[in-house]
């Protein structure tokens, strides 16, 4: 079974300029999560998609935060404009609906300079 | 709200030794409780889980309590390895299962031989 995918592993940009990541989670898991870790602090929830409803999208830090699930596959985070506290690690999860199954990803590692 | 205390790190430690990472919660109702572990350049994987009080989890010679009575889930060790050196996440889902993890800050562990 492959697992959560993430792309890209690292991306580097600089301030203004737009980023896309993308998360491919485990074929059947319903749910979708984005996190965040900035530098030395805790992972922090962004939101939860059910297939291609946003579930919980509290987490998100400002309008500049875009997330997309499409057809309840993939899913999109993009950040527009850019902005340096942006910059962390970001991890997608998916896990079946009614589980505590969760699959992370191994991240995007987002540098805005 | 839900939240979770780690304690703070780096925990150095040379290889055999005994490893205590503390990890308290606060929550209402009855949550699962969860480390993690982030090896260098990997993503987040599930080292062990509890569902209820008493509960302990165990894996790859880790284990952890579900106390409920002082609202902790301390992870343990008996004899550490190098291969150990990693950062380590306390993290939390409220009572219903496929709601977000609530992460601590995370510990970074480091083993030399």
């Amino acid at each position: 079974e492959a697992g959560v995918t993430q792309f890209p592993s690292h991306s580097v940009i600089e301030k203004g300029q737009t980023v896309t990541l993308r998360c491919d989670p485990i074929s059947g898991h319903d749910n979708l999560y984005w996190y965040r870790r900035v530098m030395g602090k805790e992972i922090k929830f962004l939101l939860h998609f059910v297939k291609e409803s946003k579930q919980d999208e509290s987490g998100m830090p400002n309008n500049r935060f875009l997330a997309e699930r499409t057809g309840g596959t993939y899913s999109t985070l993009k950040v527009q404009p850019a902005e340096l506290e942006d910059s962390g690690v970001y991890f997608c999860a998916s896990s079946q609906v009614g589980t505590y199954g969760y699959t992370f990803g191994s991240g995007t590692r987002l540098t805005v300079v | 709200g839900d939240s979770v205390t780690q304690m703070e790190g780096p925990v150095t430690l040379s290889e055999e030794a005994f490893l205590t990472i503390n990890c308290t919660y606060t929550a209402t109702g009855y949550p699962s409780l969860f480390w993690y572990v982030q090896y260098p350049g990997e993503g987040l994987q599930l080292l062990l889980k509890a569902t209820k009080a008493d509960d302990k989890g165990s894996n790859k010679g880790f284990e952890a309590t579900y106390r409920k009575e002082t609202t902790s889930f301390h992870l343990e060790k008996g004899s550490v390895q190098v291969s150990d050196s990693a950062v380590y996440f306390c993290a939390l889902s409220p009572e219903q299962a496929g709601t977000a993890l609530i992460f601590g800050k995370g510990t970074t562990l480091s083993v030399s031989s």
